[in-house]
């Protein structure tokens, strides 16, 4: 069965660097999400992404946030600067549609350990 | 804003017997789906059932099934018949129907006893 993955599972970085975060995206869906969890607390919506575009963000997503969608598998979030507070499981996820029928698949996660 | 709340953060269940996890939710809107997802310790997030507010009837699928009461903006998961398969952590979730955005509850860890 196709399933969305992510890697690397476990990354661990110093504060004020750059980390790219990997995901493999369902082959023939079309919509993409990042969400993360902050140890304890909440899964939280980060960004959607259709056509090559962001589709919508949350207020986390600020100006150190970027996706991408760099070929024809791949979907990558980009942290530019990370701070001690991105720390987090971040998971990716697709759909093949947009809208609340279409059942969003989730990748394991990356958890991510900022120093 | 839309708000999803998980009052239980954690629960116990005898293998066998059946367990209720409850979620309540906070909106304006008329027209949206509710979820509920299981994350194993594995941590990949699995959908295990959706309702869509439009459908009076409680969404079923095995030995999951829900207890959607609209008006007072509640939407249990009762487990029957619960397996050590089943311990898990819940998130109950809230979407538009129109929309991508899924908005989670804290979830409730589930912990099946043999």
């Amino acid at each position: 069965e196709p399933e969305v993955t992510q890697t690397p599972s476990h990354q661990v970085t110093q504060m004020g660097q750059e980390v790219i975060l990997r995901c493999v995206p369902i082959s023939n869906h079309l919509y993409f999400y990042w969400y993360r969890q902050i140890l304890g607390q909440k899964v939280e919506f980060l960004v959607s992404f259709y056509n090559n575009e962001i589709s919508e963000k949350s207020e986390i997503f600020d100006d150190q946030f970027s996706v991408e969608r760099p070929d024809g598998s791949n979907f990558t979030l980009k942290i530019r600067s990370t701070k001690l507070e991105d720390s987090a499981m971040y998971f990716c996820a697709s759909s093949e549609w947009a809208g609340a029928s279409n059942e969003q698949f989730f990748g394991p996660g990356t958890r991510l350990t900022v120093l | 804003a839309q708000t999803v709340t998980q009052s239980q953060p954690e629960m116990s269940v005898q293998e066998a017997e059946t367990v209720t996890l409850s979620c309540t939710y906070d909106t304006s809107e008329s027209d949206y789906y509710l979820f509920w997802y299981k994350q194993p310790p594995s941590r990949q997030m699995i959908l295990v059932i959706r309702q869509e507010a439009y459908k009076q009837q409680n969404a079923t699928e095995n030995r999951f099934s829900v207890n959607f009461q609209k008006a007072a903006k509640s939407f249990s998961l009762k487990i029957s018949d619960s397996q050590l398969g089943d311990a898990a952590m819940y998130f109950c979730a809230y979407t538009l129907e129109y929309g991508n955005k899924l908005v989670f509850g804290a979830g409730t860890i589930l912990r099946v006893k043999s």
